[in-house]
C-alpha cells in the first residue's frame, strides 16, 4: 500500500519568501506528525495533530511556522519569510492513533534557502 | 525526556554481528525504548521496539537490562544494505526525540 508521501521533494526559496510544504500520511491514520533535520543531525519535533487538533506546537522554532491539517487528512507546513537557517530537510510521519505505535514517515521535502 | 546517549560511528565488515548499545540513565517507568534507522535522503524507519527484558523481530533483537538504563541492539549477520544512521529513542508521548544517532558502515 501506499506510505507516507510529501511535495515537493525539493524546494529552493529566496530569503523572504513564503513556502508551504505538503503531506500526505497514510490513509486512515490519526496522528500526524512534522519533523526538522538539519544537515548531520537527527529529526527534531515541531508539531503534532490527532485529526485536525494540533495537540502539541511545542517545536515549531518561531511564529513563521504554520501548520494545519483542515480535515484531518493531509497537512501543510507554512513558512513564511522563510531565512536561512530554515535550510534543513521537513519530514512528516503518521501513525495509527496510540502513543506507542510506530511512527511511518516520508522521504522529506529538502528546503534550501539563498 | 531521558537523554540517549551512543556511539557517534561504528564499522563492521559484512557478515558479523553489530551490537550498537545506547545508555539512558534517567529513563521513567511509562518510558519504552525505540529503534528507528534512516538510510541517506529517506525518512526513518522503525526498527524495534522494548520494555524489558528481550525483545525479537525478523530485523533485530533489542535487550534490556533489568534496571533498563541502557540498551543493546543487535544487528546479525549485516550486510552493506545496513550501512545507515541508528537511532535509540527513549519514547514518552507522542513526540520522538532522536538524537545524533550512530552512523553504522558496513564494508566487504
Amino acid at each position: 500500500g501506499a506510505g507516507v508521501s510529501q511535495s515537493p521533494r525539493y524546494k529552493v526559496a529566496k530569503r523572504g519568501q513564503d513556502v508551504a510544504l505538503r503531506c500526505d500520511p497514510i490513509s486512515g491514520h490519526v496522528s500526524l506528525f512534522w519533523y526538522q533535520q538539519a544537515l548531520g543531525q537527527g529529526p527534531e519535533f515541531l508539531t503534532y495533530f490527532q485529526n485536525e487538533a494540533q495537540l502539541d506546537k511545542s517545536g515549531l522554532p518561531s511564529d513563521r511556522f504554520f501548520a494545519e491539517r483542515p480535515e484531518g487528512s493531509v497537512s501543510t507546513l507554512k513558512i513564511q519569510r522563510t531565512q536561512q537557517e530554515d535550510s534543513a530537510v521537513y519530514l512528516c510521519a503518521s501513525s495509527v492513533s496510540g502513543e506507542r505505535d510506530e511512527q511511518f514517515f516520508g522521504p522529506g521535502t529538502r528546503l534550501t534557502v539563498l | 525526556l531521558a537523554k540517549t546517549t551512543q556511539p557517534i560511528s561504528m564499522d563492521s565488515y559484512e557478515g558479523q554481528e553489530v551490537n550498537i548499545t545506547c545508555s539512558h540513565n534517567n529513563i521513567a517507568t511509562n518510558d519504552y525504548i525505540t529503534w528507528y534507522q534512516q538510510f541517506p535522503s529517506q525518512g526513518p524507519r522503525f526498527i524495534i521496539q522494548g520494555y524489558k527484558t528481550k525483545v525479537t523481530n525478523e530485523v533485530a533483537s533489542l535487550f534490556i537490562p533489568a534496571d533498563r538504563k541502557s540498551s543493546t541492539l543487535s544487528l546479525p549477520r549485516v550486510s552493506l544494505s545496513d550501512t545507515a544512521v541508528y537511532y535509540c529513542l527513549v519514547a514518552r508521548g507522542k513526540a520522538l526525540n532522536f538524537g545524533k544517532g550512530t552512523s553504522l558502515l558496513v564494508t566487504p
